[in-house]
């Protein structure tokens, strides 16, 4: 069975360009998370999502960040203008019927210039 | 104060050594614990959970718990070096969906 999958692997974008993040869960989960990792702040939840319902979306840093669910196998994260401080290992993560153990896809490395 | 605290290291250990990796954490109502394993530009990988007071063994990590001091550990005996990695602890919040990470510990198992 596939994982966690993520898309791109690595993107390298101006300041100012729109990005967008794409994470497809594993068959049958019905949580899914996306995390951001720095040296500096380490792995930081900035949404979490459960049957498609954003539940929680305190870490999103600003209203350049967004996510979204459209169905329940797929989701985005997308980042408007984006800017160097944005640049980061981007992680989408899923888990199954309220089980907290949470498995992750290879990560986005976003590098904004 | 950190909601997951780790101790940084690097924790350098000869291999066939125990490894011992520790946390705390600062929400008492936490009822899960996970610990990941994270390489070097790689994704963080889950090899252990525990939920109860005590000892939990899988091959040669155990995982133990003690909720009245909000402590957390990783053993790891007869360290290999392909041990070597970070190692994140993570603890689910009361509410019972947001996990928090610490900052892991980067363990070095030296051949």
């Amino acid at each position: 069975d596939a994982g966690v999958i993520q898309s791109p692997r690595h993107e390298v974008t101006e300041m100012g360009q729109e990005v967008t993040l794409r994470c497809k869960l594993i068959s049958g989960h019905n949580s899914l998370f996306w995390y951001r990792q720095t040296m500096m702040r380490g792995l930081e939840l900035l949404i979490y999502f459960n049957n498609n319902v954003p539940i929680d979306d305190s870490g999103m840093p600003e209203d350049r960040f967004s996510a979204k669910m459209p169905n329940a196998s797929f989701s985005t994260l997308k980042i408007q203008p984006s800017e160097p401080r944005d640049s980061a290992v981007y992680f989408c993560a899923s888990s199954f019927g309220g089980r907290p153990e949470a498995f992750f896809g290879q990560g986005t490395r976003l590098t904004v210039v | 104060q950190k909601e997951v605290e780790q101790n940084s290291g690097p924790l350098s250990v000869p291999e066939g050594a125990i490894a011992s990796l520790n946390c705390t954490y600062s929400d008492r109502g936490s009822q899960s614990f996970f610990w990941y394993r994270q390489y070097s530009g790689k994704s963080p990988e889950l090899i252990m959970f525990i939920y109860s007071n005590g000892d939990k063994e899988d091959g040669r990590f155990t995982a133990q718990l003690n909720k009245a001091s909000q402590y957390v550990s990783l053993l790891i005996r007869d360290s290999q070096p392909s041990d070597s990695a970070t190692y994140l602890c993570a603890v689910l919040n009361t509410g019972g969906f947001k996990t928090i990470f610490g900052a892991g510990t980067r363990l070095f198992v030296k051949a």
